[in-house]
């Protein structure tokens, strides 16, 4: 079974400033697709950014990009100039086969 | 476009009730998802279909809860009996098949047991 792993329960950054948020996973597939979603506080479920295993190139999404180091089994998700809207709780999903898993989540705040 | 549609958006209901959660997933899409979230555990899969057939269940936690998936825009899951460890967000999620789809979450039902 796969495994995802946020080590950090919560984190905080100041509006403008950029912030990483970890990920790592566990796995002996070598084709899966990571994502990353952000749930805000009314609840809803929304997709930030994926990536396919198989691309070395690290997707990005306006100020939204990913570190992904496929040896590390590791996938970051760093935002830029942050802003109010970014609070919200992340999570990290490993896809297989279309079965996701998620990581516990990291709690993040965006201090104005 | 219309996003997948959960029903209720809440539900506070006392123990022993029989509760249904309702799902109309994205049209086109062929594979539903039933999660549930808690404090306590996160994002937990209970169940999902692949066109309209149940794929995996080994998350459901008991006998108590069942899934079903009678068409392709139309999905339950039911408890019966509930109980108050059922109290949580149940989401609904759909993607196209293929397992490279991201998956698209309806907002979730709110489900209280008192």
């Amino acid at each position: 079974a796969q495994t995802v792993t946020q080590s950090q329960p919560e984190m905080s950054v100041q509006e403008a400033e950029t912030v990483t948020l970890s990920c790592t996973y566990d796995t002996s597939e070598n084709n899966y697709y990571l994502f990353w979603y952000k749930q805000p506080p009314s609840r809803q479920m929304i997709l930030v950014i994926r990536q396919e295993a198989y691309k070395q190139q690290n997707a990005t999404e306006n100020r939204f990009s990913v570190n992904f180091q496929k040896a590390a089994k590791s996938f970051s998700l760093k935002i830029s100039d942050s802003q109010l809207g970014d609070t919200a709780m992340y999570f990290c999903a490993f896809m297989k086969h279309g079965d996701m898993r998620f990581g516990a989540g990291t709690r993040l705040t965006v201090k104005p | 476009d219309a996003g997948v549609i959960q029903s209720p958006r809440h539900e506070v209901t006392e123990m022993g009730q029989e509760v249904t959660l309702r799902c109309k997933p994205i049209s086109g899409h062929n594979s539903l998802f039933w999660y549930r979230q808690t404090m306590m555990r996160g994002l937990e899969l209970l169940i999902y279909f692949n066109n309209n057939v149940p794929i995996d269940d080994s998350g459901m936690p008991e006998d108590r809860f069942s899934a079903k998936m009678p068409n392709a825009s139309f999905s339950t899951l039911k408890i019966q009996p509930s109980e108050p460890r059922d109290s949580a967000v149940y989401f609904c999620a759909s993607s196209l098949a293929g397992g490279s789809q991201p998956q698209h979450f309806g907002d979730g039902t709110r489900l209280s047991i008192l």
